[in-house]
């Protein structure tokens, strides 16, 4: 069975950081590209960044490209998420996802229960 | 960045309805775009991906249909457990895009 369970979330003060962790298991975790979504407080849904299965490819969405870093460590089965300068809008529940394909077309799969980043002082 | 423009954000609809959800893309993304049902304090749950494809497992009253910059989720016979917040996935190119969302109440 596919699992993805998120941890590091919690309290944070603007201006700091916080490392967000994914432990995947019940599937080839270095064969996928892993994703990370997220959604504010009674809002939408958020992508904010991938990491393909191969390390080549790395993408950020703009709200966060230059203060948030994903990572991935293959041997661990884990997706990371660093996240500086933190703003009281990155307040919100992250997601890891898992991205599969079928031909040339991907999707999210599975998600993680999430873990909520709250940035307030 | 693509956005993905969904309507309604709302609707009340009754068991045994059928329920059509729209997302209009402002550019073309071929068929490259995904259907998730979210349910108040749960994940996301795939539906549909490449725009019409069902995902194992879920129930065929569901449906997908469109291409270019003009999609549809479908529900024929709404059921009780089908009462949630939907959303349209672009996978066409990053960043990714989400539609805002619709949410299905019981009328």
């Amino acid at each position: 069975e596919v699992q993805l369970v998120e941890s590091g979330g919690g309290l944070v003060k603007p201006g700091g950081s916080l490392r967000l962790s994914c432990a995947a298991s019940g599937f080839t975790f270095s064969n996928y590209n892993m994703n990370w979504v997220r959604q504010a407080p009674g809002k939408g849904l958020e992508w904010v960044s991938s990491f393909s299965s191969s390390g080549n490819f790395i993408y950020y969405a703009d709200s966060v490209k230059g203060r948030f870093t994903i990572s991935r460590n293959n041997a661990k089965n884990s997706v990371y998420l660093q996240m500086n300068s933190l703003r009281a809008e990155d307040t919100a529940v992250y997601y890891c996802a898992r991205m599969s394909w079928f031909g040339e077309f991907d999707y999210l799969d599975h998600w993680g229960q999430g873990t909520l980043v709250t940035v307030s002082s | 960045a693509i956005q993905m423009t969904q309507s309604p954000s709302s609707l009340s609809a009754s068991v045994g309805d059928r329920v059509t959800i729209t997302c209009r893309a402002s550019q073309g993304i071929r068929n490259d775009l995904g259907w998730y049902q979210q349910k108040p304090g749960k994940a996301p749950k795939l539906l549909i991906y490449a725009a019409s494809s069902l995902q194992n497992g879920v129930p065929s009253r569901f449906s997908g249909s469109g291409s270019g910059t003009d999609f549809t989720l479908t529900i024929n016979s709404l059921q009780p457990e089908d009462f949630a917040t939907y959303y349209c996935l672009q996978d066409y190119n990053y960043p990714w895009t989400f539609g805002q969302g619709t949410k299905v109440e019981i009328k």
